[in-house]
């Protein structure tokens, strides 16, 4: 099994800043199947990133993804209060198809 | 409107058994996988399991597998997912979603359900 590690666990920025997520996994990702989710309290997950820099429809260009083999990085721009949520990322390259444990983004 | 449809919150007492839904609409429902996915109180999400309503092809997480059922209804393309015996480690919220295939057999969610809460107490 996949298991993807993400840091840090907690971030603390302010709005207009950049934030910049990590998620390694302990295998190479096949074919970069790595996607990232956003929840926030009280909802259900919403898909941002799949195919580890694809941009999931409605999804802002502020948010992005970048990476490939182990190591995967989702990187917002300016920063708006509204994106304090915990983030996810999920490799669906190997099954079971593993998520990581999160970060939690407070603006 | 593209949604899925889950059923509402339960409260069972452990040793009992209970059976949740989903059901997608606005969309091609034929051609559609439906997956299950766990977050237990403020922790993380667990992907449980996917079926092909179509044909009811099933596919669990070995973390998942002899511990729930997932079934599906081909005529009304309702997912199900079940408990024989609940435990209080079933305590959780449940969510449904809609898998895209990246390629076959490769998922990932595009699409949520609003969870359906679970509590599990004596």
């Amino acid at each position: 099994e996949i298991v993807l590690t993400q840091s840090p666990g907690t971030l603390s920025l302010s709005p207009g800043e950049r934030a910049t997520l990590s998620c390694r996994a302990s295998q190479i990702v096949r074919s970069s199947y790595l996607a990232w989710y956003q929840q926030k309290p009280g909802q259900a997950p919403r898909l941002l990133i799949f195919g580890a820099s694809s941009r999931a429809t409605g999804v802002p260009d502020r948010f992005s993804g970048s990476g490939s083999g182990t190591d995967f990085t989702l990187t917002i721009s300016r920063l708006e209060p509204e994106d304090s949520a915990v983030f996810y990322c999920q490799q669906y390259g190997d099954s079971p198809f593993t998520f990581g444990q999160g970060t939690r983004l407070e603006i | 409107e593209v949604q899925l449809v889950q059923s509402g919150a339960e409260v069972k007492k452990p040793g009992e058994s209970l059976k949740i839904s989903c059901k997608g609409s606005g969309y091609s429902l034929a051609t559609s996988w439906i997956g299950w996915v766990r977050q237990m109180p403020g922790k993380g999400l667990e992907w449980m399991g996917i079926i092909y309503p179509s044909d009811s092809d099933t596919r669990y997480s070995p973390s998942f597998q002899g511990q729930v059922t997932i079934s599906a209804d081909k005529s009304t393309y309702t997912a199900y997912l079940q408990w024989s015996s609940l435990k209080a480690s079933d305590t959780a919220i449940y969510y449904c979603a809609r898998p895209i295939p990246a390629a076959p057999y490769h998922w990932y969610f595009d699409l949520w359900g609003r969870g359906t809460l679970v509590i599990v107490s004596s």
